[in-house]
C-alpha cells in the first residue's frame, strides 16, 4: 500500500522557474525523504527530513514538513534541464523493523 | 566507496527458470532492501534485512526468496516468475541508527527483469 500521495502528478515548467511538489502521508512517521529517479534508473536521495523539523535546505533545495498536516513540500529553485526526473516522497516508520512506503511520485519536466 | 552495485543489469527469463539477482556495497550499511518498481509507479518494498536478519517481508510470494549471505551483499532468488513479475528491481542499503529512526537509502541502479 502506498501511504504517501504526491501532487501534482506531473509538472511542466521553463528554466529558471521553480517549481513545488507536495506529499501527504497517512500514519505518523519518523522521518520523511525525498528522491529523485531519472529515467527509470536508482533512485538518488536528495534531503532528509525528521518528524521534530519543520524546514530544512539544501543547495536549490527546499523541504517543509507538517506533521499536523501529514504533508510535506519541496521546493526546487531556479530549475535547470538537468532537474528534469521523477520525485518521490518516501515515509519511514519503525514497526519492527525499518519501513519505508514511497509516494505516487510527481514528474518533472524542465524545457530549455 | 558510496556505491551500490547490482548484478546484472537486465535479465530475460521464462517461467520455468531459476536465477538470482544480486547486490552488493561496502559502506558498511547493516540495512539492506529489495524493491520492485513497475513502469511509471513508485518503488515497492518487499525485503528488508537488518543485521543480516530478515525484518520485514512484505507478504511477498515465495516464488522470491532473499538472502543475505553477509553484512555486505543481498541476494533475490527467483523461481517460477509470472510475466506479471517483470519489472525493476531495486536494492539499497542504509545505516541502522539508534531509536530506529530510519535512514538515508543509497539505492543501486537496479536489475530490469523481463519474464517470457
Amino acid at each position: 500500500s502506498q501511504q504517501g500521495e504526491e501532487d501534482p502528478q506531473a509538472l511542466s515548467i521553463q528554466e529558471g522557474e521553480n517549481a513545488t511538489m507536495n506529499c501527504s502521508y497517512k500514519t505518523s512517521i519518523n522521518n520523511l525523504q525525498w528522491y529523485r529517479q531519472n529515467s527509470g534508473r536508482g533512485l538518488v536521495h536528495l534531503i532528509l527530513i525528521r518528524s521534530n523539523e519543520r524546514e530544512k535546505h539544501s543547495g536549490r533545495l527546499r523541504v517543509t514538513l507538517d506533521t499536523s498536516k501529514k504533508s510535506s513540500s519541496l521546493l526546487i529553485t531556479a530549475s535547470r534541464a538537468a532537474d528534469t526526473a521523477s520525485y518521490f516522497c518516501a515515509t519511514d516508520s519503525y514497526t519492527g523493523g525499518f519501513k519505508t512506503i514511497f509516494g505516487a511520485g510527481t514528474r518533472l519536466f524542465v524545457k530549455a | 566507496d558510496t556505491e551500490v552495485t547490482q548484478t546484472p543489469k537486465h535479465l530475460v527469463m521464462g517461467m520455468t527458470n531459476k536465477k538470482s539477482l544480486k547486490c552488493e556495497q561496502h559502506m558498511g550499511h547493516r540495512a539492506m532492501y529489495w524493491y520492485k518498481q513497475k513502469a511509471k509507479k513508485p518503488p515497492e518494498l518487499m525485503f528488508v534485512y537488518s543485521y543480516e536478519k530478515l525484518s520485514i517481508n512484505e507478504s511477498v510470494p515465495s516464488r522470491f526468496s532473499p538472502e543475505c549471505p553477509n553484512s555486505s551483499l543481498l541476494n533475490l532468488h527467483l523461481h517460477a516468475l509470472q510475466p506479471e513479475d517483470s519489472a525493476l528491481y531495486l536494492c539499497a542499503s542504509s545505516p541502522i541508527e539508534r531509536g530506529g529512526r530510519g535512514e538515508t537509502q543509497y539505492f543501486g541502479p537496479g536489475t530490469r527483469l523481463l519474464v517470457l
